[in-house]
């Protein structure tokens, strides 16, 4: 079975600086990767996804995300945060149909 | 465009009373449907996909039930609360990609239960 490991439970970053949320998998074949964001009280945003292709994603809102096979990471990144980024993250793998494993979320703070 | 409605937003229960949300998706035919529970400070577990109308597959055993009566409409329920089916609840659409099994799944507002 597939499973989906996002390390860091909270991050804080300031304003300006880069992120990146890490965000590992663990599925035998080649999965299909996704990263949404959830504002407090929200449902869930879709801000990119993998198929196949260019292993170097980009997504909506400035971010991106690059798929390592190597390394079974599915790692997001944004070059400048904005106080607006301040939600929780999650990453998903889906593999066969109608199956999408969750991460259990980062949440990001932003200082301003 | 497609949208996805649930509702309602906020629901307050008596443990022991029953439950109904509803979702419904405007904009698609014949979407795959999902349920997810989403507890607090944790991630979203799947309860229940649809692939078609009638057509309902559980994940996990539990105190819920889903059914969907018209294409676009996707209803979760119970006969009986009990506290631990307090959580936020997410509706969720997918289409299909160009190749096999490439679903990318949207999420609706959610609603969020509270059993007392």
């Amino acid at each position: 079975a597939q499973s989906v490991t996002q390390p860091d439970i909270h991050i804080t970053v300031s304003e300006g600086a880069s992120l990146e949320l890490r965000c590992n998998y663990s599925y035998g074949a080649t999965p299909y990767l996704f990263w949404y964001v959830q504002s407090p009280g929200q449902g869930l945003q879709l801000l990119l996804k993998y198929f196949s292709g260019d292993t170097l994603v980009q997504g909506i809102k400035g971010f991106e995300a690059e798929f390592k096979r190597s390394q079974s990471s599915f790692n997001l990144r944004k070059p400048s945060v904005h106080w607006s980024d301040a939600a929780e993250y999650f990453c998903a793998v889906g593999a066969g149909a109608s199956k999408l494993t969750f991460g259990t979320g980062t949440r990001l703070q932003v200082t301003l | 465009s497609q949208t996805i409605h649930q509702w309602p937003a906020t629901l307050v229960q008596p443990v022991g009373s029953p439950l109904s949300l509803e979702c419904t998706v405007e904009g698609t035919s014949n979407p795959n449907l999902y349920w997810y529970r989403q507890a607090a400070g944790r991630g979203l577990q799947l309860l229940f996909y649809s692939v078609g109308i009638g057509q309902i597959s559980s994940e996990v055993p539990q105190n819920l039930s889903a059914s969907r009566p018209q294409d676009r409409q996707f209803i979760l329920s119970s006969k009986k609360l009990l506290l631990s089916d307090s959580g936020f609840y997410l509706c969720a659409w997918s289409v299909l990609g160009s190749g096999p099994y490439q679903e990318t799944q949207y999420f609706g507002p959610g609603t969020r239960l509270l059993v007392l």
